[in-house]
C-alpha cells in the first residue's frame, strides 16, 4: 500500500528552527510537495522537490532522499504566523497525489 | 473572481437529501479536482478530471458524482447524503494533470445529520 508518515505535532519556540520529517512509501515517485494549511484554511503551496537535495525559498527549505524515502522541511527563524498545519504529499507513479496526514506546528512565545 | 472560488461555505443537510458543492476556477487550468479532509486522515482524492469533458475516480469515489462540461466548473454531487460523508471538501485545479503544482479552493464545511 501507499503511506506518507508526518509527526502529529510538533512545539517550537518563536526565533528557532524546527525540522519536520516525512517519510513515504508510495508506487512510484514523481516528486514531493509541502503545503502550509492554517486551521480553517485552504492548503496553500510552499515547496516542490523531484530531485535529491535542498532547496531553499526565503526561511523555508525542503530536502529529499528518493533513494530513503525521506524529505524534510525546515523553517528558520519561526514566527507566530507559522503556527499550522505541514502538509507532506508524494505524486505516485499515477501523477496522483497521495497525502499525509499533516503535522500541527505549534508556535511559543 | 480571483482562482478558484468554493460554494457554499458551509451546509448542515439531512441524510438521504442530495446535494451539490460548487467549484469555479478562472485560471484556465485544464485539471480539476476534489478531496475530503478528515481529521487525523489526509487529503484524499474524490475524483478529478484532467481536461473538460473527461472525468475519473480517485480513493473514495463511492457516493460522489462529478461533471466537467466547460473548463471552469466542476460540481460534485453527493445523490443521498449519509453521516460518514461529514466533512471539509476542499476543490483544487492545476495547470495540466501531469506535474504541475495544485491550487486549493476555501474548501466547503459539510455536516449530514
Amino acid at each position: 500500500g501507499q503511506n506518507i508518515d508526518q509527526p502529529t505535532e510538533m512545539t517550537a519556540t518563536e526565533g528557532a528552527i524546527v525540522q519536520i520529517n516525512c517519510t513515504y512509501q508510495t508506487s512510484g515517485f514523481n516528486g514531493l510537495f509541502w503545503y502550509q494549511q492554517h486551521a480553517g484554511e485552504a492548503p496553500t503551496f510552499l515547496s516542490y522537490n523531484v530531485l535529491d537535495g535542498l532547496e531553499e525559498k526565503g526561511r523555508f527549505s525542503s530536502f529529499l532522499s528518493r533513494s530513503k524515502g525521506y524529505s524534510y522541511l525546515l523553517l528558520k527563524e519561526l514566527q507566530m504566523k507559522d503556527s499550522a498545519s505541514y502538509l507532506c504529499a508524494v505524486r505516485d507513479s499515477n501523477y496522483q497525489l497521495i497525502w499525509g496526514a499533516g503535522t500541527k506546528l505549534i508556535i511559543k512565545p | 473572481i480571483a482562482g478558484i472560488t468554493q460554494a457554499p461555505t458551509s451546509q448542515i443537510l439531512a441524510a438521504g437529501r442530495r446535494m451539490t458543492l460548487r467549484c469555479t476556477q478562472d485560471m484556465r487550468h485544464n485539471a480539476m479536482y476534489w478531496y475530503r479532509q478528515d481529521l487525523g486522515l489526509g487529503l484524499r482524492l474524490i475524483h478529478y478530471s484532467n481536461t473538460a469533458g473527461t472525468t475519473g475516480k480517485g480513493e473514495v469515489p463511492d457516493g460522489y458524482s462529478v461533471s466537467r462540461a466547460n473548463t471552469d466548473d466542476f460540481p460534485l454531487t453527493l445523490a443521498s447524503a449519509v453521516p460518514s460523508q461529514t466533512s471539509v471538501y476542499f476543490c483544487a485545479s492545476s495547470a495540466s494533470g501531469g506535474a504541475d503544482t495544485q491550487y486549493f479552493g476555501p474548501g466547503t464545511r459539510l455536516t449530514v445529520l
